[in-house]
């Protein structure tokens, strides 16, 4: 069965302090793998597509990496707007086109 | 681009009632369209695949005819949740892909309907 584990689920950060979420996903054919944020009331916003092992993507404090088992978002030097849940998703192999989504980490940085 | 409208914002009905719940694809067209659901700080569930001109494919677990969804037109994907009941209460979000693009290219979703059944 796909499936798509995030971790931690909440994670406190002072503003400028570094930190990876960690995405671990089991998928027949992984066709991509996405990260979106999401604001409280508010629909999930695209952030990055990753493909492939070794594949990486960057925007401004934001990095994300993948792995043939897990992929990480690096968050540097966050800011207090970078406060949100962090999700990520992953399509399996086959046409369908449906996305199948981690449980999220919500992320709050204190200025 | 790649605008998902959602409409309403939020919704409170009475138990028994139905609501319907659209999802506009602003500019382009969207041939199939995914309905989500989410529980309070629980990650979105796909509900069902709405496709343009045919019936929509339920998930497993999910009562169709409880939530129909209409595709009439590559513009607009409609839920309607019938005889809503307070356990129906949720956050609905609907999703679609740019055309033109590869089926593994991102989904770009609407800001989500709030139903609160009473």
């Amino acid at each position: 069965e796909d499936q798509v584990t995030q971790s931690p689920e909440a994670l406190r950060l002072q503003e400028g302090e570094s930190s990876s979420l960690n995405c671990s996903y089991t998928v027949s054919g992984l066709r991509g793998l996405f990260w979106y944020r999401q604001d409280p009331g508010k629909g999930p916003e695209f952030l990055f597509t990753l493909y492939s092992a070794g594949e990486e993507k960057e925007k401004e404090r934001l990095k994300a990496t993948l792995t043939k088992k897990e992929s990480f978002l690096h968050i540097t030097a966050p800011k207090p707007e970078d406060s949100a849940t962090y999700l990520c998703a992953v399509q399996a192999g086959g046409n369908t086109g449906k996305l199948i989504f981690g449980q999220g980490t919500t992320l709050q940085v204190k200025p | 681009g790649a605008v998902v409208s959602q409409h309403p914002s939020r919704v409170i009905c009475k138990s028994g009632t139905s609501v319907k719940i659209e999802c506009r694809s602003l500019d382009f067209q969207a041939t199939t369209m995914f309905w989500y659901r989410q529980f309070p700080k629980q990650s979105l569930m796909l509900m069902a695949t709405s496709n343009e001109g045919s019936k929509a494919t339920y998930e497993q677990g999910v009562e169709k005819d409880k939530f129909l969804i209409n595709h009439a037109s590559l513009t607009l994907s409609t839920l309607t949740v019938t005889s809503a009941h307070p356990e129906d209460s949720s956050f609905y979000i609907c999703s679609a892909r740019a055309p033109g693009r590869a089926y593994n290219s991102p989904l770009h979703f609407g800001n989500g309907t709030r139903l609160t059944v009473t």
